[in-house]
């Protein structure tokens, strides 16, 4: 089975532009988790979903940051515009309702806005 | 233990030797616990779980001890191998399979040297 797919592994852009981090989560999981990664800050829960609808965005940073879930199989994080403090590792995870609470996460997304 | 600003805590052993990782939960009123592993430019990788009606759990190589009374978890790994070298992260959450949101710890990075 594929686990959870990210896209793009990398992504360096500039300041000011928009950038669209991608997740396909694993099949039957009908909750999805992004996370945002740093040095300073740890692993941070920005949003999740539940049946394709956001349950908690509370740890989005501000208005910057936007996701969307329009089906069970995909799922965006916008961020615009871009900031250089916004460079970290974006998790993308998936979990099913009723299972154990483990969460699969996928191999992540490198951004840099310079 | 948990890490206080920017610093990861760190562990090193010697290959063969026990490892245990500790970590100090911060919400009593969580009831279920996850150790997960995380190799250098990889997602978060579960490891071994426990709820709060257990002290112990033990899997393949590895054991979870949870003491609810000064909200301490560790993580024992017997016979340490160089492929265990990587970052762990304790993750607490009120219930399993309800999909509420970990809450993550800021890691410890264990090193095993050959």
């Amino acid at each position: 089975d594929a686990g959870v797919i990210q896209s793009p592994r990398h992504e360096v852009t500039e300041m000011g532009q928009e950038v669209t981090l991608r997740c396909k989560p694993i099949s039957g999981h009908n909750s999805l988790f992004w996370y945002r990664q740093t040095m300073m800050r740890g692993l941070e829960l920005l949003i999740y979903f539940n049946n394709n609808v956001p349950i908690d965005d509370s740890g989005m940073p501000e208005d910057r940051f936007s996701a969307k879930m329009p089906n069970a199989s995909f799922s965006t994080l916008k961020i615009q515009p871009s900031e250089p403090r916004d460079s970290a590792v974006y998790f993308c995870a998936s979990s099913l309702t009723g299972g154990r609470g483990e969460q699969y996460f996928g191999p992540g997304t490198r951004l840099t806005v310079t | 233990g948990e890490s206080v600003g920017l610093h990861l805590p760190t562990l090193s052993v010697q290959e063969g030797d026990n490892s245990i990782i500790n970590c100090a939960y911060s919400n009593s009123a969580s009831d279920y616990f996850i150790w997960y592993k995380q190799e250098s430019g990889k997602g978060p990788q579960f490891i071994i779980d426990i709820r709060s009606n257990m002290d112990k759990r033990q899997g393949q190589r590895v054991t979870v001890l949870l003491n609810k009374t000064v909200k301490h978890l560790s993580l024992q790994i017997a016979a340490t191998q160089p492929g265990d070298s990587a970052v762990y992260f304790c993750a607490e959450t009120l219930s399993p399979g309800s999909n509420y949101k970990l809450t993550f710890g800021k890691g410890t990075l264990l090193t095993v040297n050959p």
